[in-house]
């Protein structure tokens, strides 16, 4: 499974777009970059998914780069709702293996 | 639907007894896994399953034991339980392997477990 790395933490202002990055240097052609998050000690909540074209949803908005060895997924629009943990993830074959994610604090 | 569904959400153990976390889930899919976390981390994978009858090993299995005797239930064994294992375990579930949406997983609200 390739690995992915992101930075500790990030600070972004409420209104503000959030724009987490995350790097996938040994992404292989049929794996798909995923996005979760985990509020506070909750389980983590799935927001957005992309193999090679960006993608839209209502909730967020995953750029991946054309060599696809790098992604990036943007809060439009921040809330203090979406102070989290993110986590991007190559999906292997048959299973998703988390790193340590990106503490995002969104301040008012 | 009730989603997935973990029992107990919070349990104390003495180092060496055995007990089994309770996972349940009534989206009729077919892929099924356990993770722990531990406090400040991420999630690491223990065992997975991608349908009844079918398991595999994830991360970090050793002192844990899963079996899939059907598809809705997916129960995470502790056989002899160690300090170490305190940790909050999450169960998720997702569609098929072979399911464009194979990798979204809907998980439980977590099991709080101490071993003392």
């Amino acid at each position: 499974d390739a690995k992915t790395t992101q930075p500790p933490s990030m600070d972004c202002a409420e209104g503000r777009a959030a724009n987490l990055p995350c790097n996938h240097s040994t992404i292989s052609g049929n794996e798909y970059v995923y996005w979760y998050r985990q509020i506070h000690s909750q389980g983590p909540q799935y927001i957005i998914h992309g193999l090679k074209n960006n993608e839209t949803n209502e909730m967020a908005s995953l750029i991946i780069t054309e060599d696809r060895k790098s992604s990036t997924l943007i809060l439009p629009h921040a809330t203090l709702r979406d102070t989290a943990v993110y986590y991007c993830i190559v999906k292997g074959a048959q299973k998703l293996v988390f790193g340590q994610g990106t503490r995002l604090t969104i301040n008012p | 639907n009730a989603g997935v569904t973990q029992t107990p959400k919070f349990q104390v153990l003495k180092t060496g007894q055995s007990m089994t976390l309770q996972c349940a889930q009534d989206m009729n899919h077919e892929y099924m896994s356990w993770y722990r976390q531990d406090p400040g981390m991420g999630l690491r994978l223990i065992h997975y399953s991608v349908g009844a009858g079918i398991t595999d090993q994830g991360e970090v299995p050793n002192g844990y034991n899963v079996s899939r005797s059907t598809t809705e239930d997916f129960p995470l064994r502790l056989l002899s339980a160690a300090p170490s294992q305190t940790s909050v375990y999450f169960c998720a579930s997702s569609y098929s392997q072979g399911s464009k949406r194979a990798g979204e997983l809907f998980f439980g609200e977590g099991s709080r477990l101490t071993v003392l």
